[in-house]
């Protein structure tokens, strides 16, 4: 089992609605949680980080963890064509020294 | 502040030739990662530094890779000898505590030909 997982897609969504990017983790001990974005050629940028069970709002962004699912997911309301890149959702695991584990990235395509 | 500085952004090498990457992280970031990216296997990582010790480097894919982190403001990556599969962008990363977020630098893209 990998330690990240997610659904490398392609996930395609038209221009404002809403994109769901999911990913589950295997160590329980994880402790905070992150959405980078990465657009082609470039660097993994944060956008979100997560530590509590629940739901975290940032603009058209939105964080939800569930510790006990070891589920995290992603959403983004009003897509736009900007907006398409590939998601990594990465693991902080306190019990490996803070070991940071991504998992394959979800591309994204916002058709207009 | 400058942000995660690596170099070189672009590496050409033959093959059987020995290359060294470079990384100049925050100042304050006691952790420093290196990761490398393939279309095929993602965001892989390497070996980890915290406060300049490698905590973990079981992610490092053979004995012809090595890293060190001699000062607290600088890292490097060995590959010697390097191969045609080490062709990849490799990332410098870069926390300042145990659950704070990763900062990257912009990646070499290494080519082995």
């Amino acid at each position: 089992q990998k330690e990240v997982e997610q659904n490398s897609g392609p996930l395609s969504v038209p221009e404002g609605a809403i994109a769901s990017l999911n990913c589950t983790y295997s160590d329980r001990g994880s402790q905070s949680f992150f959405w980078y974005r990465q657009y082609s050629g470039k660097s993994p940028e944060l956008i979100m980080s997560i530590y509590s069970n629940g739901d975290k709002e940032d603009g058209r962004f939105t964080a939800q963890l569930n510790k006990a699912s070891q589920y995290v997911s992603l959403l983004i309301r009003d897509s736009q064509p900007s907006d398409s890149a590939t998601y990594l959702c990465a693991v902080n695991s306190n019990n490996q020294g803070g070991k940071l584990i991504f998992g394959q990235g979800t591309e994204l395509s916002v058709k207009p | 502040d400058a942000g995660v500085i690596q170099s070189p952004r672009h590496e050409v090498t033959e093959m059987g030739q020995e290359v060294t990457l470079r990384c100049k992280p925050i100042s304050g970031h006691d952790y420093l990662f290196w990761y490398r990216q393939t279309m095929m296997r993602g965001l892989e990582l390497l070996i980890y530094f915290n406060n300049n010790v490698p905590i973990d480097d079981s992610g490092m894919p053979e004995d012809r890779f090595s890293a060190k982190m001699p000062n607290a403001s600088f890292s490097t990556l060995k590959i010697q000898p390097s191969e045609p599969r080490d062709s990849a962008v490799y990332f410098c990363a870069g926390k300042r505590e145990l659950n704070t977020e990763a900062f990257f630098g912009q990646g070499t893209r290494l080519t082995v030909v």
